[in-house]
């Protein structure tokens, strides 16, 4: 079973650029994650959602942060402009949308803005 | 803020010890908890986990103990190798699926 998909690996940068990251989750999860993980912490959940609408996107800076799951499959999460404390890892992770069932992450997208 | 924490950001464990990694939480109506691992440069994995009507459960080498009065989650992990050091979280989910994480326990192993 091919696992959660994201591209680019590694993404640098200037402040006020725009960047996007792609995901594609494992087949046949309903809900979709993406999380940003700074340095040293934990992952913080930025957007949930299930199938092609959002569950949760209480973290997400919407000045500057945006997503889309159009088909109910792949997601893309945008930033624009970034700023410096954007640099972090972006983690995309995909479930069947079960209570008891565990995420799966992809490999991350290693983001830093100079 | 985030409900799930950890009370060590690092642990030392000889090679061939047994680990225990614990966590607190504060949210009572989580139903289902999951410990992930973190090696560098890649996203967390699945390693056990436990739903709120169960006080133990066992994988291989490792036991996820769950403890609701005191809101207390542990990772026993047995015999513990150089290929578990790595960051440990553990993470809650609720019946809106959103799975909120802690900040993490680095293990690491001595020779």
């Amino acid at each position: 079973e091919a696992g959660v998909a994201q591209s680019p690996r590694y993404k640098i940068i200037e402040k006020r650029q725009s960047v996007a990251f792609w995901c594609n989750p494992i087949s046949g999860h309903a809900t979709l994650y993406w999380y940003q993980q700074i340095l040293g912490q934990g992952p913080k959940l930025l957007i949930q959602f299930q199938n092609n609408g959002v569950v949760d996107d209480s973290q997400l800076p919407k000045d500057r942060f945006s997503a889309e799951r159009l088909k109910g499959v792949d997601s893309t999460l945008k930033i624009q402009p970034a700023k410096l404390e954007d640099s972090a890892v972006y983690l995309c992770a995909s479930s069947l949308g079960r209570l008891d069932t565990e995420a799966f992450f992809g490999q991350g997208t290693r983001l830093t803005v100079v | 803020g985030e409900s799930v924490g950890l009370h060590l950001p690092t642990l030392s464990v000889q090679e061939g010890d047994n680990s225990i990694i614990n966590c607190a939480y504060s949210n009572s109506a989580s139903d289902y908890f999951i410990w992930y691992k973190q090696e560098s440069g890649k996203g967390p994995q699945f390693i056990i986990d436990i739903r709120s009507n169960m006080d133990k459960r066992q994988g291989q080498r490792v036991t996820v103990l769950l403890n609701k009065t005191v809101k207390h989650l542990s990772l026993q992990i047995a015999a513990t190798q150089p290929g578990d050091s790595a960051v440990y979280f553990c993470a809650e989910k609720g019946r809106d699926d959103k799975i909120i994480f802690g900040k993490g326990t680095r293990l690491h192993i001595l020779p």
